[in-house]
């Protein structure tokens, strides 16, 4: 069965540091995105992309993030100088046209900012 | 803006009991609702969704869930526990059959006892 994978599982960094997050989505599915949820808290929505677009972005995702699908396969969220407050479990996730927005989710990477 | 909300941060039942997990929305249009399961250290996997073909709607592991729109709830139940079925549930809310980001609730975590 296709699945959503994500890469690197854990990663830690420094603050100011740049991270990048990496997802491959399911093949034949053309909408993408991320999410993000913060120890003990709910998932929360950063960002939605379609045909090399932004469609739509949450208070979150401020001028330090930028997503990028750079090839075919790749869909990555950059974090450009990392802060204690962006340690959280990153989720992408991605849906097919006309599926009632039901949205396949990796299993997450969880970045932790020292 | 749509919201969901999850009553009880956490329920505990016995195995073999009947399982009840509260979820009630807020929309101005008719709405798409979801259930997701999040396992431990795992990402969600999709348990069920309504779009509004039928009210009772079926999902895997033998959960199900009703929409009563005058209730404007969307209740997930299950007729007996299993200790697998202990992880965190979330419900969640989309306004569109497209392409939208998914409105989750804070989650309630499922405890099953022997």
């Amino acid at each position: 069965e296709p699945e959503v994978t994500q890469t690197p599982s854990h990663q830690v960094t420094q603050m100011g540091q740049e991270v990048i997050l990496r997802c491959v989505p399911i093949s034949n599915h053309l909408y993408f995105y991320w999410y993000r949820q913060i120890l003990g808290q709910k998932v929360e929505f950063l960002v939605s992309f379609y045909n090399n677009e932004i469609s739509e972005k949450s208070e979150i995702f401020d001028d330090q993030f930028s997503v990028e699908r750079p090839d075919g396969s790749n869909f990555t969220l950059k974090i450009r100088s990392t802060k204690l407050e962006d340690s959280a479990m990153y989720f992408c996730a991605s849906s097919r046209e006309g599926a009632y927005n039901e949205q396949f989710f990796g299993p997450g990477t969880r970045l932790t900012v020292l | 803006a749509q919201s969901v909300t999850q009553l009880g941060s956490h329920v505990s039942v016995s195995e073999g009991a009947l399982v009840l997990l509260r979820c009630n929305y807020s929309s101005s249009v008719p709405p798409y609702l979801f259930w997701y399961v999040q396992y431990p250290n795992q990402g969600l996997q999709l348990l069920l969704k309504y779009t509004s073909a039928a009210t009772l709607v079926k999902g895997i592991n033998g959960f199900e869930a009703e929409f009563k729109k005058s209730e404007t709830s969307f209740h997930l139940t299950k007729p007996s526990a299993h200790m697998s079925d202990a992880a965190e549930y979330f419900c969640a809310v989309s306004v569109s059959q497209g392409f939208q980001k998914l409105v989750f609730g804070t989650g309630t975590r499922l405890l099953v006892s022997p």
